[in-house]
């Protein structure tokens, strides 16, 4: 089945340690997308490309990067990673953006930070 | 920026119960999705429903794009319904992005 897969399904790094959390897709999507989620809150969107134009929130840290290097992978690089940085990542893609085409998520992964 | 509100906040149904979600909006959108958050984590994407209604099993949603409001159906709930319901909204065709609602939790105990 096409999907959206992010590894690893649970990340522990140490505190100021680059980390970095993959996704792929088999779906083809031009829009890719990645998401943080705290605890009892909506996902907030940290960036996004659509193909290979990348999207920056505005109220994204510095800290985190992004990198889409063909259609069908995606990373995230946390740079120093801090407490407050703990969170489950989602991974999401779209065919076309999302004002005309379905979000689809990947799994996530849950990153702690020690 | 676009206002998105869930209602209610907390829901808990028996099992075999029906429920109504509502996700009101503050201005003209172009698309609205409703999602389920499982108690694991993972998000699905029930519905991409800009206007209309649509059904799936035993979920249906209805989208009056003219009011501004959404309305995501349950029927004879399942212990497996309990999750986070969220709806999210688009205003624009374009590089936009979806402005998510805070959520409905919903528990279903047997």
């Amino acid at each position: 089945d096409a999907m959206v897969i992010q590894n690893p399904r649970y990340q522990v790094t140490q505190f100021g340690k680059p980390v970095t959390l993959s996704c792929s897709q088999t779906l083809n999507h031009n829009v890719m997308y990645w998401y943080q989620q705290k605890s009892s809150q909506a996902p907030k969107l940290l960036f996004h490309y659509y193909d290979k134009d990348f999207n920056n929130e505005a109220d994204t840290p510095d800290n985190f990067q992004s990198r889409r290097p063909n259609t069908s992978f995606c990373f995230l690089d946390i740079r120093s990673p801090g407490l407050g940085d703990a969170a489950m990542y989602l991974c999401a893609t779209s065919r076309e953006g999302t004002g005309l085409s379905p979000l689809h998520f990947g799994n996530g992964t849950r990153l702690t930070v020690t | 920026g676009i206002q998105v509100e869930q209602s209610p906040p907390d829901l808990i149904l028996q099992e075999g119960a029906n429920s109504t979600l509502r996700c009101n909006f503050s201005d003209s959108v172009n698309n609205l999705q409703w999602f389920h958050q499982n108690p694991w984590g993972q998000l699905i994407n029930l519905f991409y429903i800009p206007s209309g209604t649509k059904q799936n099993g035993r979920l249906s949603a209805t989208t009056v794009a003219t009011e501004r409001y959404s309305l995501l159906y349950i029927s004879s709930s399942q212990t497996t319904d309990s999750g986070v319901y969220f709806c999210a909204v688009d205003r624009d065709s374009g590089y936009s992005t979806l402005t998510f609602g805070k959520g409905t939790m919903l528990l279903v105990s047997p």
